[in-house]
């Protein structure tokens, strides 16, 4: 069965730091590959998405970048967090050719 | 712009009844619309996935009607339970044509009463 894994669940970060949050999925292969944001009590935006190592498509202008490296890890990053990059940050696959998407368990940061 | 509307009221209800939940949209024609669950710090959860030319689709005791005329579509829970209780999301999307990429209301949140 397929599992998606993300790492790590909780960050605290200072102003003005890097980020690295990873996702990973097993049991499958060349998934497209989704990264959210939830602001609190809000809905999830769309950030970045991947139908293939190396393609990334940005939906939204930020000071976040994501990459994939190898067909099934996501990486979104950031070189310097502002406070507003705040929030739960969701990562999703789906099978290609497949509309559902499966959720990875998310990652709560807190930029300080 | 595209706009997906949920109701952001919590939406408190008796065990046993039925749940109803509205999720409206404009400015956008997807090619099939998909209802998820929230629990609290869990990532979303897939339940149901209607298209365009479906009126009703049904899984267990949930139901979602589209009607693409109204650009609406209706979340039913019957006979629900206090597990039920979760923050409920629509999504849209256009197609696989753009890679399968959704748009998210903001979500209600369901408690079910004892």
């Amino acid at each position: 069965s397929q599992t998606i894994h993300q790492w790590p669940a909780t960050l605290v970060q200072p102003v003005g730091s890097p980020l690295s949050l990873e996702c990973t999925v097993e049991g499958t292969s060349n998934p497209n590959l989704y990264w959210y944001r939830q602001a609190a009590g809000r809905g999830l935006q769309l950030l970045f998405y991947s139908v293939g190592i190396g393609q990334i498509s940005s939906e939204v202008p930020q000071n976040l970048s994501a990459s994939r490296p190898q067909d099934r890890q996501f990486i979104l990053s950031s070189k310097k967090l502002l406070l507003s990059d705040s929030g739960f940050y969701l990562c999703a696959w789906s099978p290609r050719g497949r509309e559902t998407q499966y959720f990875g368990p998310g990652t709560r940061l807190l930029v300080l | 712009s595209q706009k997906i509307e949920q109701n952001s009221e919590a939406l408190n209800i008796q065990e046993g009844k039925t749940a109803t939940l509205t999720c409206n949209y404009t400015n956008y024609s997807p090619a099939y619309l998909q209802w998820y669950r929230q629990d609290p710090g869990r990532g979303p959860v897939f339940l149901l996935l209607i298209r365009e030319n479906e009126k009703e689709k049904r899984k267990e005791r949930l139901k979602v009607t589209f009607d693409t005329t109204l650009k609406q579509s209706l979340f039913h829970i019957t006979a629900s339970q206090p597990a039920d209780s979760a923050t409920y999301l629509c999504a849209l999307a256009p197609g696989s044509a753009a890679g399968n990429k959704l748009t998210f209301g903001g979500g209600t949140r369901v408690l079910v009463k004892p």
